[in-house]
C-alpha cells in the first residue's frame, strides 16, 4: 500500500486479557519496528525486524510482549496478560533496509487496558 | 531510555513568525532526524541530517547539526497554522534503533 496500515486503530482490552495489534508496512520495505509512546512521551523501540527475523528486540519490556512478522511483511505485536501500564500508542514503521533512512511511520494503535 | 532532549518544552508563535527547538544528545550518532506528530498519533519523517552534515534545508525547514556540542536544531520560517504540531528529534545511533526526545509542543496562533 501506500502508507503503513496499522489495525485496529484503538483497542480497549480488560486487564489480564491477550491483545493482537497488527501492522501492513509499504510493499517493499524490508525493515518493520515497533514503538511505544506513552502519553507526554517520545516513542520508545520495542523491537526491530530485518525480513522474518527480529533482528534486535532488547526494547521489549517483558516476556509478555512478543512480536512475528512470519513472511517478511505483516507484522503483529502480540501481548498476553494485559496490564493498565501497558496503556499506550503502538507505532509501527518500515523503511528500506535499515541504513540511515528516514521511517514512515503508521498512524499507530492506541491501547487501552481497562 | 531516551536519548534526545528538545528545548523547549512548548511554544507558541503569530503565524509567520519563525519557529526554533533545540535537541541535544548524549551519545555519538550516525544521524539525527526530525519527526512532526499530529494529534499524539503518526510520526512524519522531515528531515535526516548525517554526522557528517552541519546543515540541511527542506522548503522552510533548516536543520543544524554541532557534533562537538551534541546538540541540533529546526528552523521553522514563516509559519502556518498547519505546522501546529509537536516536533521530536530521533537519534539514530546504529542504522535502525532510534531514540526520540519528549519533544517540543508547538502552537502557530492566527
Amino acid at each position: 500500500g501506500a502508507g503503513v496500515s496499522q489495525t485496529p486503530s484503538n483497542k480497549v482490552t480488560e486487564k489480564g486479557k491477550y491483545v493482537e495489534l497488527r501492522c501492513d508496512p509499504i510493499s517493499g520495505h524490508t525493515a518493520l519496528y515497533w514503538y511505544r509512546q506513552s502519553l507526554g512521551q517520545g516513542p520508545e523501540f520495542l523491537i526491530y525486524f530485518q525480513g522474518t527475523g527480529a533482528a534486535d528486540d532488547s526494547g521489549l519490556p517483558n516476556d509478555r510482549f512478543f512480536a512475528v512478522r512470519p513472511e517478511g511483511s505483516v507484522s503483529t505485536l502480540k501481548i498476553q496478560r494485559t496490564e493498565r501500564g501497558d496503556s499506550a500508542v503502538y507505532l509501527c514503521a518500515s523503511s528500506l533496509r535499515g541504513q540511515g533512512h528516514g521511517y514512515t511511520f503508521g498512524s499507530g494503535t492506541r491501547l487501552t487496558v481497562v | 531510555s531516551q536519548q534526545g532532549e528538545e528545548d523547549p518544552q512548548a511554544l507558541s508563535i503569530q503565524e509567520g513568525e519563525n519557529a526554533t527547538m533545540n535537541c541535544s544528545y548524549k551519545t555519538s550518532i550516525n544521524n539525527l532526524q526530525w519527526y512532526r506528530q499530529n494529534s499524539g498519533r503518526g510520526l512524519v519523517h522531515l528531515i535526516l541530517i548525517r554526522s557528517n552534515e552541519r546543515e540541511k534545508h527542506s522548503g522552510r525547514l533548516r536543520v543544524t547539526l554541532d557534533t562537538s556540542k551534541k546538540s541540533s536544531s529546526l528552523l521553522i520560517t514563516a509559519s502556518r497554522a498547519a505546522d501546529t504540531a509537536s516536533y521530536f528529534c530521533a537519534t539514530d545511533l546504529n542504522d535502525y534503533k532510534l531514540s526520540f526526545g519528549a519533544g517540543t509542543t508547538v502552537t502557530v496562533r492566527a
